[in-house]
């Protein structure tokens, strides 16, 4: 069974701490991404990455920095946590070959406090 | 204006009963997704759709690639239908563009 993992289910760190989101996907897709999802906003993209050390800016990533070191990891990073950025973490990861086929992972809720 | 439009935002509906959630999108897309969300956060992709119609089980998704407009149908519902569905649009750049979702109820 494919599986995108994230690390965390839920956490809760401190403000101006650095976070480290962690996404790990067994596919050997090509494409990852990372979105946040906010009552009433849906599922805005944060970054994404098409392949290994490669990102792209989504539509909200002030912020954040996203690090893709090998294929099967994709970490989202918070530089200095702010409760803003309070929210539900999804992870997805597609295939180059079957390019809109998502997985995704089962999210990481994060508390800024 | 949001570029993917989803109606209704909710739903109740009673169990056997037919639905249809409607998405219309402004976008440009290689493929149009069907997401479903359950309480507690994982998201399941149901469809991918390019052109016509899919159907797996009771659930059934069509597409209007000349309208821009999407369906999804579930056949004699259930509770544990009970969920929140997300259209998407599938952008060039492989990224997916959502809908804000559908939250449906669906009584015993």
């Amino acid at each position: 069974d494919v599986k995108v993992t994230q690390s965390s289910r839920y956490l809760v760190k401190r403000t101006g701490e650095k976070v480290f989101l962690e996404c790990v996907q067994d596919m050997d897709h090509e494409n990852m991404f990372w979105y946040r999802q906010d009552p009433g906003l849906g599922l805005r993209l944060i970054y994404f990455s098409y392949d290994v050390k490669m990102k792209e800016k989504g539509d909200i990533p002030e912020g954040y920095s996203v690090s893709r070191e090998k294929k099967e990891r994709f970490s989202l990073i918070l530089e200095s946590a702010s409760t803003n950025q309070t929210s539900m973490y999804l992870c997805a990861s597609s295939s180059g070959t079957d390019r809109f086929g998502y997985t995704f992972g089962s999210g990481t809720r994060l508390t800024v406090v | 204006k949001n570029e993917v439009e989803q109606s209704p935002q909710n739903l109740t509906a009673q169990e056997g009963e037919f639905i249809t959630i409607n998405c219309s999108y402004s976008v440009g897309i290689s493929a149009l997704h069907w997401l479903q969300q359950h309480p507690g956060g994982g998201i399941v992709s149901l469809f991918m759709l390019s052109s016509g119609k899919k159907k797996h089980g009771r659930l059934i998704a069509t597409i209007n690639i000349q309208e821009k407009h999407s369906s999804l149908h579930i056949t004699a519902s259930h509770p544990r239908d009970s969920a929140v569905y997300i259209c998407a649009a599938g952008g060039s750049q492989g990224n997916l563009i959502f809908g804000k979702g559908t939250k449906l109820s669906v009584k015993p």
